[in-house]
């Protein structure tokens, strides 16, 4: 059964930069089903996609936080990462990492509905 | 703001049905399929509905969704307590290459 593991600092300074990352077990990340990728709550509020990567390397980032993301993917380890910077209170929220499933429309592919999530892991953004 | 509208809140009494609406535009559901998810508080979400009406192994047929032109809809008939929980919708848009995420609408059961 697949599973996705989110390991990181539980605790990052304003203005530093955000790292986590997501170990997949129970299946291979070097597949061409599916994208990787990365979502935040913050508390009391819905969910915000951040971005997503497919094993080739290709991405996919929400526009309003783009100027501020990457996502890797490290095919060797079966992990991806997510780094954020400039980080601010703002950035305060439960994150998630979660595999994209493949759907097809008018002969194009879209990974869009997400069918495996992570635990999720807390990240306080605070002096 | 979420592109996807959905309403805050609904509510129905148990063994009654409920319906989830999620609102968006021809860049995003009108042309591309629509996913539904519900989370659990302190929980992470779950896949409930995939490619419009979908059902994941293991989700009971009490779930169901639709699509017509540009709004989606999740119905949940037979009510349970055990279904009060957040329920999002989502799909990906053309014009923003991006998945978009509705704002979410807390179900709860009277």
């Amino acid at each position: 059964q697949l599973q996705l593991q989110e390991s990181g600092p539980g605790l990052v300074k304003p203005s530093e930069t955000l790292s986590l990352t997501c170990t997949v077990s129970g299946g291979s990340i070097s597949t061409s089903s599916y994208y990787w990728g990365w979502i935040r709550q913050a508390p009391g509020k819905g969910l915000e996609w951040i971005g997503n990567i497919f094993y080739r390397g290709n991405t996919y980032y929400n526009p309003s936080l783009k100027s501020r993301v990457t996502i890797s993917i490290d095919t060797s380890k079966n992990q991806f990462s997510l780094k954020l910077t400039s980080v601010t209170a703002a950035d305060t929220a439960v994150y998630y990492c979660a595999r994209h499933g493949r759907q097809v429309v008018r002969a194009r592919y879209y990974y869009s509905y997400i069918d495996v999530w992570g635990k999720g892991t807390t990240v306080t953004v605070s002096s | 703001q979420s592109v996807l509208t959905q309403p805050p809140s609904v509510s129905a009494a148990p063994g009654q049905k409920v319906t989830i609406s999620c609102s968006g535009s021809s860049s995003n559901l009108g042309n591309n399929f629509v996913s539904w998810y519900q989370q659990f508080p302190g929980t992470a979400p779950k896949l409930l509905i995939y490619d419009d009406n979908r059902r994941p192994s293991g989700i009971p047929d009490r779930f169901s969704g639709s699509k017509s032109g540009a709004s989606a809809t999740l119905g949940i008939t037979g009510l349970q307590t055990g279904d009060e929980a957040d329920y999002y919708c989502g799909t990906w848009d053309n014009t923003l290459s991006a998945v978009i995420l509705g704002g979410g609408t807390k179900v709860t059961v009277l």
